[in-house]
Parts: structure tokens; sequence; C-alpha cells
């Protein structure tokens, strides 16, 4: 089984703060993505990458970066964290393209708590 | 407008009944439609997929695109209380740099 692994599952963080979530998967999968989950809005995409080294903007990148240095990790970087980043914050990988790059697996979330 | 649009419910149904869950979209160019299924306190797992039109169905569960009015279904025959979860739909455009769009998400409850 795609094991998803976030490092995380719950934060708390004072604004201001730098604040970094990491993911890891162990199924050589070339995509990861980042999203925020919030009720009454869904998932919505930080930031994804299709492989090392790359990175492409989501439809929410402002006040977010992430890194890629290695295939199984994907890091969420949050530089100077404000109150509207409190958020639950999914990993996902997939494999390839086509289907298999829309079928998303889902790590156990993070949530953060910016006060 | 939102792309997809999605009931919140949270719907509440007796085990054994047959839950339709649907959701709307305004963009044409969507070829790609899945449901998500997600636990309380879990990340979201794929259920099913279909890729442009037609009906699809694994088990107890089957899932409608109806293209020319932009709307698709899950359904969900004999209802369990293991099924109690939030459902979400997601689509996308065909090629590579095409993201998936996600739908709210519904909340369901089966009850005993």
């Amino acid at each position: 089984d795609v094991k998803v692994t976030q490092s995380s599952r719950y934060l708390v963080k004072r604004t201001g703060e730098k604040v970094f979530l990491e993911c890891v998967q162990d199924m050589d999968h070339e995509n990861m993505f980042w999203y925020r989950q919030d009720p009454g809005l869904g998932l919505r995409l930080i930031y994804f990458s299709y492989d090392v080294k790359m990175k492409e903007k989501g439809d929410i990148p402002e006040g977010y970066s992430v890194s890629r240095e290695k295939k199984e990790r994907f890091s969420l970087i949050l530089e100077s964290a404000s109150t509207n980043q409190t958020s639950m914050y999914l990993c996902a990988s997939s494999l390839g393209r086509g289907i298999s790059l829309r079928e998303l697996f889902f790590g156990e979330g993070s949530r953060l708590t910016v006060l | 407008q939102k792309e997809v649009e999605q009931d919140p419910g949270p719907l509440s149904v007796p085990e054994g009944a047959i839950v339709s869950l649907n959701c709307t979209y305004s963009n044409s160019a969507f070829q790609y439609f899945m449901w998500y299924r997600q636990y309380s306190r879990k990340g979201p797992e794929l259920l099913m997929y279909t890729y442009s039109s037609g009906n699809k169905e694994d088990g107890r569960f089957t899932a409608q695109v109806d293209k020319s009015s932009k709307y698709i279904s899950l359904f969900i025959r004999d209802s369990q209380p293991s099924d109690s979860a939030t459902y979400l739909c997601a689509m996308s455009a065909t090629g590579t740099a095409s993201k998936l769009t996600f739908g709210t998400g519904t909340r369901l409850q089966v009850t005993l």
C-alpha cells in the first residue's frame, strides 16, 4: 500500500514564526501536492511538483513556499505564519500521467493553529 | 460562482437506504470525474473515477456523469454505518498540467 506520511498531526505556532510541514511518500511517485482544507471551502491546491526540484504554483500559493530536494519528500514552508493560515494541511502523491496523475494518495493531514 | 458546487449536507439516512450524492460544475473542459471518501480525522481516499461520460459501477457504488447537464452523481446502495464519511467530488480537464478541482464535500451519516 502507498503510504504518505506527514511529520506532524497537530502543530501550534505563533504569528510570525517559520513553519515547516514535511511529507514523505514511499511508492516512488513522481507527483506530490500540498492542499489546505477549510470548512466551506473544500480542498485548495497550494503547490505541486512533478519531479525533483520542480515546483508549480497552485491556486493559493501566497504566503507559502515548497521544497523538493528528493523524490520522496515534499516540504511546505510558511515563512512567516499568520492567523489566516490556521487550517488542515494535506499532502498527496500520485504516479505518472493521465488517470494516474489524478489518483491522489493523501496523508492523514497536519492541523496547524497559528495564534 | 465556484467551478464545482456540492451540497455540504449533512445528509442523514437509515441503514439500508439508497444514497444519492451530487455535484454540478461549470467548466466544460472537465473530462476526469472522481469521488473521494474522507473519514473523520483522515485524508481523502479515491473511491471511484470515470473518464468522460457514462456510468461506472463498483459493488454498492455507482458513479454517473451527465456532461450535457454538467452534473455528476454517486449512488450508494444498501448503505452501511461504515459509509458514514464526507464524500468529495473532484474533476479535471485532460493535459498533464490540469489540476483537480474539488467540491466542498457532503457529509453523510448512516444511522442504525
